[in-house]
């Protein structure tokens, strides 16, 4: 597609359900990155992958939290028995190069809004 | 892990006024980003630099890699300008896997 597009652009789930959050990268782009910005916030990167290996899931709040890129192109982020401090934005962006190939920059997805109540 | 800091935190100046957002993080990098979101929320992506400076129209990008760290000028600001400011480094983490930090954000406001 012509842009990183994330869907659904707003969730609103009660607590302890599951969510799953899709990003649809730029197609060819080989770096996904997940990261979530609270209200008032900086960004806070989360994990991400190049192809469908996933490199870094530091950022992983906690094992509530999984993502996945099984076929290289779109990503799932999901957040199990969901509380209601996970309620951010939810944003990923995508980039053509591996990360060590610093030539290239990201391209962002409008992001989904999470709340939980 | 990469401590990135961004000075200041807020920044209201006039229109016209040379803009200077600073970056300094704590560890060496692959490529630092410099990212500029509207109120509405959406994140554009403005430079990426490895070294020196990159300029693009009223916005000029520096860094410094001895020093660890990055400059985000604006030059005859103007209202549409105001936006949060963000810093994003991308470094060695081990391992095979590269980190990715933000700074908290500078949040520029250029009155008329």
């Amino acid at each position: 597609g012509a842009g990183v597009s994330q869907s659904p652009r707003y969730k609103v789930t009660k607590r302890g359900q599951d969510v799953a959050l899709r990003c649809d990268p730029i197609s060819g782009h080989v770096s996904l990155y997940w990261y979530r910005q609270a209200l008032g916030q900086g960004p806070e990167f989360l994990t991400y992958f190049n192809y469908e290996a996933q490199q870094d899931k530091s950022g992983l709040p906690n094992d509530r939290f999984s993502a996945e890129r099984p076929e290289g192109s779109i990503s799932t982020l999901t957040i199990q028995r969901t509380e209601q401090r996970d309620s951010a934005m939810y944003r990923c962006a995508s980039s053509l190069a591996m990360v060590r190939q610093a030539n290239y920059g990201y391209t962002f997805g409008s992001g989904t809004r999470l709340t939980v109540v | 892990k990469n401590e990135v800091e961004q000075s200041p935190q807020n920044l209201t100046a006039q229109e016209g006024e040379f803009i200077t957002i600073n970056c300094s993080y704590s560890v060496g990098i692959s490529a630092l980003h410099w990212l500029q979101q509207h109120p509405g929320g959406g994140i554009v992506s403005l430079f990426m630099l490895s070294s020196g400076k990159k300029k693009h129209g009223r916005l000029i990008a520096t860094i410094n890699i001895q020093e660890k760290h990055s400059s985000l000028h604006i030059t005859a600001s103007h209202p549409r300008d105001s936006a949060v400011y963000i810093c994003a480094v991308r470094w060695y983490s081990g391992g095979g896997a590269d980190g990715l930090t933000f700074g908290k954000g500078t949040h520029l406001i250029i009155q008329p």
